[in-house]
């Protein structure tokens, strides 16, 4: 089984400024499998980033995923109020498995 | 619109049963693969199970091969979840999602793109 660890476990910020959110896989992982979500509090989770690169439909800009291998990264260039939330990354490589999450807070 | 929801949670005593169901609407059910994904409370998200969109492919995490069984009636465009031999472990919330196929400079890539709300599962003496 493919194991995704995220870090940091939390990452406090302020508007403005820019978070990277890192996934690093216990196996190489194709770019084509690796996908981001983001979950605010009580609510079911939103795709953001699929292929590692790809923004989904309605995604800002200012969000970006990177990374290949075992390495990636979720970028958020800006951040806006709506953004803090919590992140997962997840690969569809070898079966279907999530990271544990990156909570983004604000400072 | 595009909707999914949940249905069929409960408190259930360990070793026993209880059927998930996910009823999907506003789009073309047969055409997508399904998943469940579940979150014990505090934690993050646990994929469970996925099926093809014709039902002729499942697949389980290890924590509940065995034991839960994932299946569809797309005539019914809804999605099930039998839990059998339910654990403390299995405590939590089971949400369904639509698997999207997405086409990118000649490449397929996927997501999952519709989620519902979820129906809490308790299993508790």
């Amino acid at each position: 089984e493919i194991v995704l660890t995220q870090s940091p476990g939390t990452l406090s910020l302020s508007p403005g400024e820019r978070a990277t959110l890192s996934c690093r896989a216990s196996q190489s992982v194709s770019s084509s499998f690796l996908v981001w979500y983001q979950q605010k509090p009580g609510q079911a989770p939103r795709l953001l980033i699929f292929g590692a690169s790809n923004r989904a439909t309605g995604i800002p800009d200012r969000f970006s995923g990177g990374g290949s291998g075992t390495d990636f990264t979720l970028t958020i260039s800006r951040l806006e109020p709506e953004d803090f939330a919590v992140y997962y990354c997840q690969q569809y490589g070898s079966s279907y498995t999530f990271g544990q999450g990156t909570r983004l807070e604000i400072k | 619109q595009v909707q999914l929801a949940e249905s069929g949670g409960g408190v259930v005593q360990p070793g026993r049963s209880l059927r998930l169901s996910c009823a999907a609407s506003g789009f073309t059910f047969s055409n997508y693969g399904m998943h469940w994904v579940r979150q014990a409370p505090g934690k993050g998200l646990e994929w469970v199970a996925v099926i093809w969109y014709d039902g002729t492919n499942k697949y389980y995490a290890d924590s509940v091969k065995g034991r839960f069984t994932i299946s569809r009636d797309n005539s019914k465009n809804t999605l099930y979840l039998q839990l059998n031999s339910l654990r403390a472990e299995d405590t939590g919330v089971y949400c369904c999602a639509r698997e999207e196929t997405m086409l990118r400079g000649g490449y397929y890539y996927y997501g999952m793109d519709v989620w519902g709300q979820g129906t809490t599962v308790t299993v508790s003496s």
